[in-house]
């Protein structure tokens, strides 16, 4: 059961621009949730994370907001650049740690 | 500054062989994990360690086996490799420690890309 879910495989958007990607969960007992960043051929690099009692974290160019009621939280990165360009994860943690599929952004210059 | 180590980089297997992944951490973490990265998967947890100790099954433990040699090291066997195994390999540790840790980082390794023929 895939209690972690990224439903969109791929993002592209213009540099400067807004990038959201998405993430949804089943399970309403996770205490934390955590985005990562992943490089071919590298281990996944943590981005962000918030607390199941935030609607909201915001570190620099990355904001996470989290809807409980929708068991919905997104990842906003404003403005985007191409080094972003990278597969995103979403996680959601108690004492273990389950990931989406991930979702691939393309800045484009 | 290792960090986490996985040995090894990659490895090809016969199907029916044997082999354990190596993980060891020297940040003091007391949670490990261990993950399998496939095309259109993500990240699928096998196993983990909560602490030093303890270990549970993840979401896709069958046909693997785990050791906590000590707080330092979390290994991954696979008894009998099939070439449904054949994937990406990556260890994670981060503090944990409790329910107020579960929102720290974890801290990944380059991978194990495993090939089972």
């Amino acid at each position: 059961d895939q209690q972690v879910k990224q439903n969109s495989p791929s993002l592209s958007v213009q540099e400067g621009r807004i990038s959201i990607l998405n993430c949804d969960y089943t399970n309403s007992m996770f205490d934390y949730f955590l985005w990562y960043k992943k490089y071919p051929a590298e281990g996944p690099t943590f981005l962000i994370s918030i607390s199941s009692i935030k609607d909201k974290n915001e570190d620099g160019r990355f904001t996470v907001f989290l809807n409980k009621s929708a068991k919905h939280l997104s990842l906003h990165i404003v403005p985007s650049q191409p080094g972003d360009s990278a597969v995103y994860f979403c996680a959601a943690s108690e004492d273990d740690m389950r990931f989406g599929a991930g979702t691939r952004l393309t800045v484009k210059p | 500054n290792a960090g986490v180590t996985q040995t090894p980089k990659f490895q090809v297997l016969k199907t029916g062989q044997s082999m354990t992944l190596q993980c060891a951490q020297d940040m003091n973490h007391n949670s490990m994990y261990w993950y399998r990265q496939d095309p259109g998967m993500g990240l699928r947890l096998i196993y983990y360690s909560a602490s030093e100790g303890t270990t549970d099954k993840g979401e896709v433990p069958n046909g693997y086996n785990v050791s906590r040699l000590n707080k330092r090291e979390f290994s991954l066997r696979l008894e009998s490799a099939a070439p449904s195994q054949t994937s990406v390999y990556f260890c994670a540790s981060r503090k944990g420690g409790g329910p107020g840790a579960w929102g720290t980082e974890a801290f990944f390794g380059q991978g194990t890309r495993l090939t089972v023929v």
